[in-house]
């Protein structure tokens, strides 16, 4: 069964400041999706950024970038220039199989001090 | 476009009672999905629709819980009896397709009391 970990509860980052948020998921699927869903006190869960994992190139979404490693089964979101409105729970999560199943990881949530 | 669409925002009942939740998915998206979301947990499955048909149930609790989607598109979720345990927070989400980024709801809070 594919699992998705998350292994910061919790993480803050100063505005304007870089944080990195970690993933690491475990498959034995070749081709699968990986996502970043931010998920803010409305409960609405937002698509961040998606990857194709036959894409070499970590996807980018202007201030959301992914570190793709699949070798090492590992997915982590870069938020740039960090704005209080990034504050929110940030959820990785697993698409691959044959039922395209969507996993999700525990969650991390993201602090923004002003 | 408009988003996925839910409805009660928040409900609040006492045990044994029933419980129903309504979703209405993007216009043109034939798949649907019914989640789970403990207090800080990520979301799990309970359902998917393809179109009508009910494709994937296996982590639905049949003995209490039930869903429909009618002519494919909105769905209710329903919860008979509920139980204290079934507090959390309940996503209905679609996609184009099977393999296509989900588009969430604002989901419906439930207080089993």
């Amino acid at each position: 069964a594919q699992t998705v970990t998350q292994s910061q509860p919790e993480m803050s980052v100063q505005e304007a400041e870089t944080v990195t948020l970690s993933c690491t998921y475990d498959t034995s699927e070749s081709d699968y999706y990986l996502f970043w869903y931010k998920q803010p006190p409305s409960r609405q869960m937002i698509l961040v950024i998606r990857q194709e994992a036959y894409k070499q190139q970590n996807a980018t979404e202007n201030r959301f970038s992914v570190n793709f490693q699949k070798a090492a089964k590992s997915f982590s979101l870069k938020i740039s220039d960090s704005q209080l409105g990034d504050a929110a729970m940030y959820f990785c999560a697993y698409s691959g199989g044959s039922n395209y199943k969507l996993t999700f990881g525990k969650g991390t949530l993201l602090t923004v001090n002003p | 476009e408009a988003g996925v669409v839910q409805s009660p925002r928040y409900k609040i009942i006492e045990k044994k009672q029933p419980v129903a939740f309504w979703c209405n998915p993007i216009s043109g998206h034939n798949t649907l999905y019914w989640y789970l979301q403990n207090l800080g947990q990520g979301p799990e499955l309970l359902i998917r629709y393809e179109n009508e048909e009910a494709v994937d149930d296996s982590q639905l609790p049949k003995d209490r819980f039930s869903a429909e989607r009618l002519k494919g598109v909105d769905s209710t979720l329903k919860i008979q009896p509920a139980e204290l345990g079934d507090s959390a927070v309940y996503l209905c989400a679609s996609s184009l397709d099977l393999g296509s980024p989900l588009h969430f709801g604002n989901g419906t809070r439930l207080t089993v009391t």
